[in-house]
């Protein structure tokens, strides 16, 4: 079965500096994976996806990751934070069947000055 | 979140009692989805719908049932609500798999 597994549960940085936020998976099939933000008290929103291609992906607020299918991982980057990057980031995978998403179970990533 | 909207946005109840959650969506997307985020457990899918009637289970479908008998809305009913339901309730939706997910605001339901 597919699962989503976050590695570091907080990771605390400093304003400016850089940050990887850890992702590995386990599938069975081919996968489509996800990288969600989510601001205090509110829902979710997609910052990049990957579904086929280029193992770069681009996402949203200066954000990238990289699909590395050997090591099964889809880490998240940004080169420079922001305070206002401070916020719950959640990875995800498309179930076996394709019909939903498994998620991890989140990092809380907390930018300081 | 545009196009979709996930109701009432808080709740409290009694143990017990029948709970329903609403979400509407206004994209006339096919896939609409019910999780639950607990601290430490990140979102875990509680039921979802790939068309009108068309529903299955998630991975903590025990004590939820939903509904959809239009392609707008979505309902998580909670049968006889207890303090292990207590969570924030998100609801969101997809018009194709690629695409990923629009997540409702959520619902912060709390049993007493």
């Amino acid at each position: 079965a597919q699962s989503v597994t976050q590695l570091d549960s907080q990771v605390p940085v400093f304003e400016e500096a850089p940050v990887e936020l850890r992702c590995n998976y386990s599938s069975s099939v081919s996968v489509y994976l996800f990288w969600y933000v989510q601001y205090p008290n509110q829902g979710l929103q997609l910052l990049l996806k990957y579904l086929s291609g280029s193992t770069l992906v681009k996402g949203i607020n200066g954000f990238e990751a990289e699909f590395n299918k050997s090591q099964t991982s889809f880490h998240l980057r940004k080169p420079s934070v922001h305070i206002s990057d401070t916020a719950e980031y959640f990875c995800a995978v498309n179930n076996q069947a394709g019909t939903a998403l498994i998620f991890g179970k989140g990092t809380t990533l907390s930018v300081s000055s | 979140d545009a196009g979709i909207t996930q109701s009432p946005r808080h709740k409290v109840t009694e143990t017990g009692t029948p709970v329903t959650l609403r979400c509407h969506q206004t994209e006339n997307h096919r896939y609409m989805y019910w999780y639950r985020q607990d601290p430490g457990h990140g979102l875990r899918l509680i039921h979802y719908s790939y068309g009108v009637k068309d529903t299955d289970k998630g991975e903590v479908s025990d004590g939820y049932s939903v509904s959809r008998s239009k392609t707008e809305d979505f309902l998580l009913t909670l049968e006889s609500a207890t303090s292990s339901q207590t969570s924030v309730y998100f609801c969101a939706i997809s018009g194709h798999r690629e695409d990923g997910y629009t997540f409702g605001s959520g619902t912060r339901l709390t049993v007493v």
